[in-house]
């Protein structure tokens, strides 16, 4: 079966300091994968989305980056953060572009900047 | 691109009575419509979904109907207890994989 993984859970990290989320996912291949940001008490923003190696593409202008260097690794990045960056940070993958199957959630990290 | 509004935004019941969360969407080209259910502090997590061929689904005590006439999908909750307390979002989809999601609905139920 397919499992996702997203660590850290916590995060507290000082404003300008470089971050760096990471997502793996197992027992599939070539899959969608997305990360959102989740407001306290808020909705999901998606940030970025990729649906192959080396392929990205951002949803909103911000203060982060995304990578995917290996097809079933997804890295969130930042070089500095900013207050407004904290929140809560979903990594999610479907099995492909097309077919109608839903999209799992990682755990999700917390990320506190102070 | 895709817009989904959904509505309420808090909706209060009492354990036994039913709950209805709607929600439209803008893009006739949208196939796809899953509904998440997201506890304090956790991972949104699927409970339910629907593809455009079929009106209406239902897995027990949940249900999900589709007018792709008029643009708008439900969920129907019925007999609450108070483990279905939580934030329920719903969602479309057009291309590439990509969700849309609403802004969601924070249902709490009442013992």
């Amino acid at each position: 079966s397919q499992t996702i993984h997203q660590w850290p859970a916590t995060l507290v990290q000082p404003v300008g300091s470089p971050l760096s989320l990471e997502c793996t996912v197992e027992g599939t291949s070539n899959p969608n994968l997305y990360w959102y940001r989740q407001a306290a008490g808020r909705g999901l923003q998606l940030l970025f989305y990729s649906v192959g190696i080396g392929q990205i593409s951002s949803e909103v202008p911000q203060n982060l980056s995304a990578s995917r260097p290996q097809d079933r690794q997804f890295i969130l990045s930042s070089k500095k953060l900013l207050l407004s960056d904290s929140g809560f940070y979903l990594c999610a993958w479907s099995p492909d572009s097309n077919s109608n199957q839903p999209q799992h959630f990682g755990d999700g990290t917390r990320l506190s900047i102070l | 691109g895709e817009n989904v509004e959904q509505h309420p935004s808090t909706l209060s019941v009492q354990e036994g009575d039913s709950a209805v969360i709607k929600c439209t969407y803008s893009d006739s080209a949208s196939n796809y419509f899953p509904w998440y259910k997201q506890e304090l502090g956790k991972r949104p997590q699927l409970i339910i979904d629907i593809r455009s061929n079929v009106g209406e689904k239902k897995d027990q005590r949940i249900a999900v109907t589709l007018n792709k006439t008029a643009k708008h999908f439900s969920l129907h909750i019925t007999e609450t207890q108070p483990e279905d307390s939580a934030v329920y979002f719903c969602a479309a989809r057009a291309s590439y994989g990509k969700l849309t999601f609403g802004q969601g609905t924070i249902l709490t139920v009442h013992p």
